[in-house]
């Protein structure tokens, strides 16, 4: 049972690079969601995706970009990193229809330099 | 503004204690609060609660809500080690798709 996979697991980076995160699930779900965990801070969302072709903004998405790219995948993007993109990124999904809790990946530790 | 608030932050018993977890929140147009458990690596679903009063019990752990008092708590008995992690409360609302989070409550259980 795969779930939700994201890769890569740890990457480090240097400012001003850029990097792709992916993120793919395997259970029909139609809404996807990108989330940054910081010490003290808790979960927050910085962009979703409610069904395969829209995105929409969440309570953090400067610095980053998306794409649904069909129903399973969802990336996310720095375009230039920052060492306060320095996180634990974490993807979920689920159905979208809000009967169901959200499922989610393992997360990818990133850090910036 | 949505809130969710948890307390405590952080919590330290022994095996065989019992534990109460508490969360508050405010929520527009609330639908559903969800608890996670999480240890290393990817928060792990246990409750979801939408009814006032009802519980909600698997094995040791068990939670209810209050919707006229806006929280929630999550009891876990007969602790073990393995109940060590980082429970995470969580909202939804009718109005959006995305899941609002506490900061999370951090319980160590020692031999």
């Amino acid at each position: 049972n795969a779930g939700v996979t994201q890769t890569p697991k740890f990457q480090v980076l240097k400012t001003g690079q850029s990097m792709t995160l992916q993120c793919a699930q395997d259970m029909n779900h139609n809404s996807m969601y990108w989330y940054r965990q910081d010490p003290g801070m808790g979960l927050r969302l910085i962009y979703y995706s409610a069904s395969e072709g829209t995105t929409d903004k969440g309570e953090v998405p400067n610095g980053y970009n998306v794409s649904r790219l069909n129903k399973r995948e969802f990336s996310l993007r720095l375009e230039s990193a920052a060492p306060s993109q320095t996180s634990v990124y974490f993807c979920a999904s689920d159905s979208g229809f809000g009967n169901q809790p959200q499922h989610f990946g393992d997360g990818t530790r990133l850090s910036i330099l | 503004e949505d809130k969710v608030v948890q307390s405590p932050l952080s919590l330290v018993v022994h095996e065989g204690d019992t534990v109460t977890l508490n969360c508050s929140y405010e929520v527009t147009n609330f639908r559903s609060l969800l608890w996670y458990k999480q240890e290393k690596k990817a928060p792990t679903f246990l409750f979801m609660l939408t009814s006032s009063g009802i519980e909600k019990k698997s094995g040791r752990l068990s939670s209810i809500l209050d919707k006229k008092e806006l929280f929630s708590i999550l009891n876990i008995t007969a602790t073990q080690t393995g109940d060590s992690a980082v429970y995470l409360c969580a909202t939804s609302s009718n109005s959006g798709y995305a899941l609002n989070f506490g900061k999370g409550t951090s319980l160590l259980v020692t031999p």
